[in-house]
Formats: C-alpha cells, structure tokens, sequence
C-alpha cells in the first residue's frame, strides 16, 4: 500500500524558515518524480513544486521560486522542502504527492502557518 | 501558465442524478488532465487521468471526456458519497494548475 506521511509543519514567523518532510513507502520512492501541493484555509489547490526522481530536475511556480527548495533522499525514501524568507500567504496545509500517471497519490498533509 | 477556468462553483443534485464538471484550458494540453475529489479535512483522492482513464478502484459511474482545451467529469446516478469538492489539474506542462473547484452537495 502506497503511504505518503508529510511532518515537520508548524507555527513560524514571518520571515523565517521551516522543512518539511515527506516519508514515503509501500513503492520504489527511486523510480517516481514526486511534488508538493499546497491548499490554503478554505481555498483551492496550488503546485509548490516538483522534483524527478533522481533529484537532477526541480520545477517551482513563481510564487515560490527563489524561496523553496525540493529535495529528495532516495536512500531514505524521503522527500523534503525547505521553505525560506516564508510569508503570511504561504499558510496552507501542504501536500506531498507521488507523480505517477498524474499526482496519484497523496499524504494526508501537514499544516504550516506564518504569523506573528 | 495555462489557466484552468472550471465551472460551475457549486451545484446542487438529488441522489440518483447524473452531473457534469468542466473545466476549460487557456490552451491545448493534450489530455493531461486530472480529476480529484476531495472531501472536508481529506487530502484529495484520484478519479480520473489522461481526461478518461478511470483509476483502480473508482466506481464506473464517474468517466472523464475532452479534448483539446475541454474536459468535463460526469458522475452517473449520485450516491450520498459523492457529496464533495472535486478539482481538474492539468499536469500538461509547468506551473502545473489546478480549477478552483467544484462543490458538489447532493439535496
């Protein structure tokens, strides 16, 4: 069974930064491209980033270009993102999902939020 | 970036209806769209791929269609369960985009 279980949210300030981590299993982490999606309260989905599955290859909106960085561990089967300079309008519950035939599987999310 | 126009915003059907969800691309993306449906305090589950390619284990009453830059899910004889937010990605080139959703509530 394929998991996906995102940790490491939290509250943060703003300006400051946070990683997340995405502990993957139940399939061969090595061989698939993985992303994070965001989803602010109450609103609609957001791509946040994406990384192939050697880790050669990184793909960000410009939302968040020059800020975030995707990572991968692929000996730890672990996915991260290192969110820097973070701002009140990156609060959001994040995602971790598997890039199969589309962005099939997903954790269950992890709740960052930027306040003061 | 390609944007995803998706409608209606809400909708509201009786058990037993069929529904459909559109979701309209600013161009051509190939068939690389994506439904999910989500469900309050859920991360969003995988329907549908490549517009019409159900996922293993999603019930035969939901199908995906389209081409070009229109797609639309159709939800045949509404069950209770399908009460949800259900959003289209299209995963054709970066940024990836999502529709802003639809709310299905069923009467």
């Amino acid at each position: 069974e394929v998991q996906l279980v995102e940790s490491g949210g939290g509250l943060v300030q703003p300006g400051r930064s946070l990683k997340l981590s995405c502990a993957a299993s139940g399939f061969t982490f090595s061989s698939f491209p993985m992303a994070w999606v965001r989803q602010a309260p109450k609103k609609g989905l957001e791509w946040v980033a994406s990384i192939s599955s050697g880790g050669g290859g990184t793909y960000y909106p410009d939302s968040v270009k020059g800020r975030f960085t995707i990572s991968r561990d692929n000996a730890k089967s672990t996915l991260y993102l290192q969110m820097d300079s973070l701002r009140s309008e990156d609060t959001a519950s994040y995602y971790c999902a598997r890039h199969g035939d589309t962005l099939d599987y997903w954790g269950q999310g992890v709740m960052v939020t930027v306040s003061s | 970036d390609i944007q995803m126009t998706q409608s209606p915003a809400s909708l509201s059907a009786s058990l037993g209806e069929t529904v459909s969800i559109e979701c309209l691309a600013s161009e051509d993306i190939y068939n690389n769209l994506a439904w999910y449906q989500q469900k309050p305090g859920k991360s969003p589950q995988f329907l549908i791929y490549y517009a019409s390619s159900l996922q293993d284990g999603v019930p035969s009453r939901f199908s995906g269609s389209g081409s070009g830059t229109q797609y639309s899910l159709k939800i045949n004889s509404l069950e209770s369960e399908d009460a949800a937010t259900y959003f289209c990605l299209q995963d054709s080139e970066y940024p990836y985009t999502f529709g802003a959703g639809t709310k299905l509530e069923l009467k």
